[in-house]
């Protein structure tokens, strides 16, 4: 059974980053890739970036290419989002997704329970 | 980019009633269109992809159509753990998402 475990969240003050995990499970994590979705209380869904399994290519949704960092530890099957320059517009739950990447874009049918990430002074 | 505009974004129906919701990209997506179900306090859950190919294991209730710019996800005889709200997605140049529809029980 795949699973997703995600960790880090929790209150940030503004200005401040945050890394969040995730941790991967019931599937070869090396085989796919991986990626980041959120969504602020209340609201849609965002898609963040997503990672290639060897790292060699990772796309960003073009708004928080820089602040966000996504990378990945395949000996130890953990995803990471690495937050910076933290704001209230950052304040959601993100999700660890698998995508199914196709040349032009990707869906996602694999998700974690998400984690709360809430910025506030 | 591609905009998504989902119709309505309040529904209510009845235990048995079928129902249409409704996905309108600001251009054409060539059927790269996803919908996930969203349960209160759950993770989204893959239903449909490529307009009208289902997920592992969603009921047969569940149904997807469409093309060009107008998709559509159709749910026959309405139990009531579909309730939820439905988010569509495109995957035809970056991953755009719908804001939702919210069905609930009459």
């Amino acid at each position: 059974e795949v699973k997703l475990v995600e960790s880090g969240g929790g209150l940030v003050e503004p200005g401040r980053s945050l890394k969040l995990s995730c941790a991967a499970s019931g599937f070869n994590f090396n085989d796919y890739w991986m990626g980041w979705v959120r969504q602020a209380p209340g609201k849609g869904l965002e898609w963040i970036g997503e990672i290639k399994q060897d790292s060699s290519t990772i796309n960003y949704t073009p708004s928080l290419k820089d602040k966000f960092t996504i990378s990945r530890d395949n000996a130890q099957n953990t995803l990471y989002l690495h937050m910076s320059k933290l704001g209230s517009e950052d304040t959601a739950i993100y999700y660890c997704v698998r995508p199914r990447v196709l040349g032009h874009g990707s869906f996602f049918d694999h998700w974690g329970q998400g984690v709360m990430v809430t910025v506030s002074s | 980019d591609i905009q998504i505009t989902q119709s309505p974004s309040l529904l209510s129906a009845s235990v048995g009633d079928s129902v249409t919701l409704s996905c309108k990209a600001s251009r054409y997506i060539y059927n790269n269109l996803a919908w996930y179900q969203q349960k209160l306090g759950e993770a989204p859950k893959l239903l449909i992809y490529h307009t009208n190919s289902f997920q592992t294991g969603i009921p047969s209730r569940f149904s997807g159509s469409g093309s060009g710019t107008d998709y559509t996800l159709a749910i026959n005889s309405l139990q009531p753990e579909d309730v939820a709200t439905y988010f569509c997605q495109t995957y035809y140049s970056g991953n755009t998402f719908g804001a939702g529809t919210k069905l609930e029980l009459k």
